[in-house]
């Protein structure tokens, strides 16, 4: 099993450019979630899904949009980049008999916005 | 809303010492709680989780973890430090009925040899 795939790992953006981060899993697993890490912020939740077809906000979505059509893929779209949305981009997914529990996370994606 | 503090942005061992990184939480029920650490230039991998059951939780790498409901805290620990389990080390929580996971600011360990 490959796990949980980042493509690309490196992405330079001007401002106002748009773009998607791709993000798969093939361990079949219902829960997949997008976090952003900064230096002194920890990680954040972005927006997470529960299943195909059912996503929610996290705890900071604005200028993030997704959609889970497939359980296997879940992409993270950054409408009109803007420098602040520089970060290091995490996508998790978990499984869990009532709700999400140990969550696998793949290699990240490093994206500066100039 | 469920919350996770992480009070110490560092934490500095001597190798052989014992080790406690701080975490605790705030939910509404019973919460979930998750322990993942982070290596330069990695991505992040699980170390224990504490659902339901016995209050000590152990783990990878010789960790454990004690839940303390009164306290709301699961304190990470370990009795004997190495060099190598210098890292990032994130706290996270869920809420029981919730499918959010939050994490927590994260504390940098460093073990001195």
């Amino acid at each position: 099993n490959a796990g949980v795939t980042q493509t690309p790992k490196f992405q330079v953006l001007k401002t106002g450019q748009s773009m998607t981060l791709q993000c798969a899993q093939d361990m079949n697993h219902e829960y997949m979630s997008w976090y952003r890490q900064d230096p002194g912020m920890g990680l954040r939740l972005i927006h997470y899904s529960v299943g195909a077809g059912i996503t929610d906000q996290g705890e900071v979505p604005n200028g993030y949009n997704v959609s889970r059509s497939t359980t296997e893929d879940f992409p993270l779209r950054l409408l009109s980049a803007a420098p602040s949305q520089t970060s290091v981009y995490f996508c998790a997914s978990s499984y869990g008999a009532v709700g999400p529990d140990t969550q696998y996370f793949g290699p990240g994606t490093r994206l500066t916005v100039l | 809303a469920q919350s996770v503090a992480q009070p110490e942005d560092q934490v500095n061992v001597a190798e052989g010492n014992p080790l406690t990184v701080k975490c605790t939480y705030s939910v509404s029920g019973n919460p979930y709680l998750f322990w993942y650490v982070q290596y330069p230039n990695r991505g992040l991998q699980f170390l224990l989780k504490y659902i339901t059951g016995d209050n000590l939780v152990k783990g990878s790498y010789g960790f454990e973890a004690e839940f303390n409901k009164s306290q709301t805290s699961f304190h990470l620990k370990k009795p004997s430090a190495l060099v190598s389990d210098s890292a990032l080390y994130f706290c996270a929580v869920r809420a029981g009925g919730d499918d959010k996971i939050i994490f927590g600011k994260g504390t940098r360990l460093h073990i001195l040899p």
